[in-house]
């Protein structure tokens, strides 16, 4: 049984470019969460999608997007990068929503 | 809205010893409650997940408990040792089960 995996693990992008992390969810999971993790914080809820929809945001603007695919992967994409959005973007997949969930390995964003 | 507060911050102990790790949360109305390990720089491990109508559950050494009505939670860690050293976040599901609610974290460090 393969976990979360997210690639790329770590990536430079330039203040008012566009970036998009992807993850591969555990199998079998059909809800896929992303989360923001800044220095020295707890990890922040971005979104969730169940089954191909948006099921849940939390408080991110709209130039944070993702899509999630018919086999339950994901994308998470960030337009007009802005500095603070350097963190470790987590992705996390569970079997139906909230059965406990398995995170990745995440990817480290640095904007400059 | 919820927040989530893990009290102490930071600890260090000597290898053997048994120690608490502390998680209150403002809002009883939560769906499930997760403790997670994190290492430097990488993604997060699932510990314990406790639904809303348990008490409590074990893992080996571990040990979490659930007061829904008192908004707290514990993590306790029988005979540590040095590779437990790490950042335990817990974690609170919203009653929609969209979304965990973390805090920021109890950074733990055993010497030996």
């Amino acid at each position: 049984e393969t976990g979360v995996t997210q690639s790329p693990t770590h990536l430079i992008k330039t203040r008012g470019q566009q970036v998009t992390l992807r993850c591969s969810s555990q199998s079998g999971h059909n809800t896929v969460s992303w989360y923001q993790q800044a220095l020295g914080q707890g990890p922040q809820f971005i979104f969730q999608y169940y089954r191909e929809e948006e099921n849940g945001r939390g408080n991110f603007p709209p130039r944070f997007s993702g899509l999630q695919f018919p086999n339950y992967s994901s994308e998470l994409n960030v337009n007009a990068l802005e500095l603070d959005d350097s963190a470790l973007y987590l992705c996390a997949s569970s079997l139906e929503m909230n059965y406990g969930y398995t995170f990745g390995s995440g990817t480290r964003l640095t904007v400059v | 809205k919820q927040e989530v507060t893990q009290i102490p911050a930071a600890l260090s102990v000597p290898e053997g010893e048994n120690l608490v790790l502390n998680c209150s949360f403002t809002d009883s109305a939560i769906y499930n409650l997760q403790w997670f390990r994190q290492d430097p720089g990488k993604g997060l491990t699932s510990l314990l997940l406790i639904q809303s109508s348990q008490r409590e559950q074990t893992s080996g050494r571990l040990n979490a408990s659930l007061d829904k009505s008192s908004g707290r939670s514990t993590l306790y860690i029988a005979a540590s040792q040095p590779g437990d050293s790490a950042t335990y976040l817990c974690a609170v599901g919203n009653q929609a089960g969209t979304a965990l609610i973390f805090g920021k974290g109890t950074t733990l460090s055993v010497s030996s």
